[in-house]
């Protein structure tokens, strides 16, 4: 039972145009999200974060917007530039868990085309 | 500033063979974990540690072993490798509620 899906395996966008990239959860003890960026041999490198009390969370130009009836969040890059050409993998954590597990989702892979 | 490192990056072995993976961080941090990925598959959790000296399960911990007899290492031991075990391994550590910072990972192939 995947828990944390990304119905996306990729998405294509134009230089300078928005990126959306979407994820779902299905556990409602998830309190607590972050996207990771992965380029190919390297491992991730984290993002951005938002935690369940917030529905927003913005760090330049990445923002990531959180709709907790929905149990949906999504990241959105603004203006997308060919360096963002990477997989992104949303993930999601319980803070009562004590251990900070991280559960992933499968990755949407952004190509940002000049 | 090193942050994590993983050792190997690659190795190849074969069915049955033993091996070792060490996982090593400068950071100090309290937590470490041990990932898999597989192709078109997100991370799973292996195994994950809270402190020096303890271990614990996460989502997929057949087949494999964990020790983290010091703060700054965790090693993930195959003691009887399959082709299942193929995979790359992805090693992370993070302090109190700041994100997991991994390393560049073990790419392990079974033969």
């Amino acid at each position: 039972d995947q828990q944390v899906k990304q119905n996306s395996p990729s998405l294509s966008v134009q230089e300078g145009r928005i990126s959306i990239l979407n994820c779902d959860y299905t556990n409602s003890m998830f309190d607590y999200f972050l996207w990771y960026k992965k380029y190919p041999a390297e491992g991730p490198t984290f993002l951005i974060s938002i935690s369940s009390i917030k529905d927003k969370n913005e760090d330049g130009r990445f923002t990531v917007f959180l709709n907790k009836s929905a149990k949906h969040l999504s990241l959105h890059i603004v203006p997308s530039q060919p360096g963002d050409s990477a997989v992104y993998f949303c993930a999601a954590s319980h803070s009562g868990a004590g251990s900070y597990q991280l559960t992933f989702g499968k990755g949407t892979k952004l190509s940002v085309i000049p | 500033n090193a942050g994590v490192t993983q050792t190997p990056k690659f190795r190849v072995l074969k069915t049955g063979q033993s091996m070792t993976l060490l996982c090593a961080q400068d950071m100090n941090h309290e937590y470490m974990y041990w990932y898999r990925q597989d192709p078109g598959m997100g991370l799973r959790l292996i195994h994950y540690s809270v402190g020096e000296g303890t271990t614990a399960k996460g989502e997929v911990p057949d087949g494999y072993n964990v020790s983290r007899l010091k703060k700054q290492n965790f090693l993930l031991g195959l003691e009887s490798a399959a082709p299942s075990q193929t995979s790359v391994y992805f090693c992370a550590s993070k302090q109190g509620t700041q994100p997991q910072h991994f390393g560049d990972g073990t790419r392990l192939s079974i033969l």
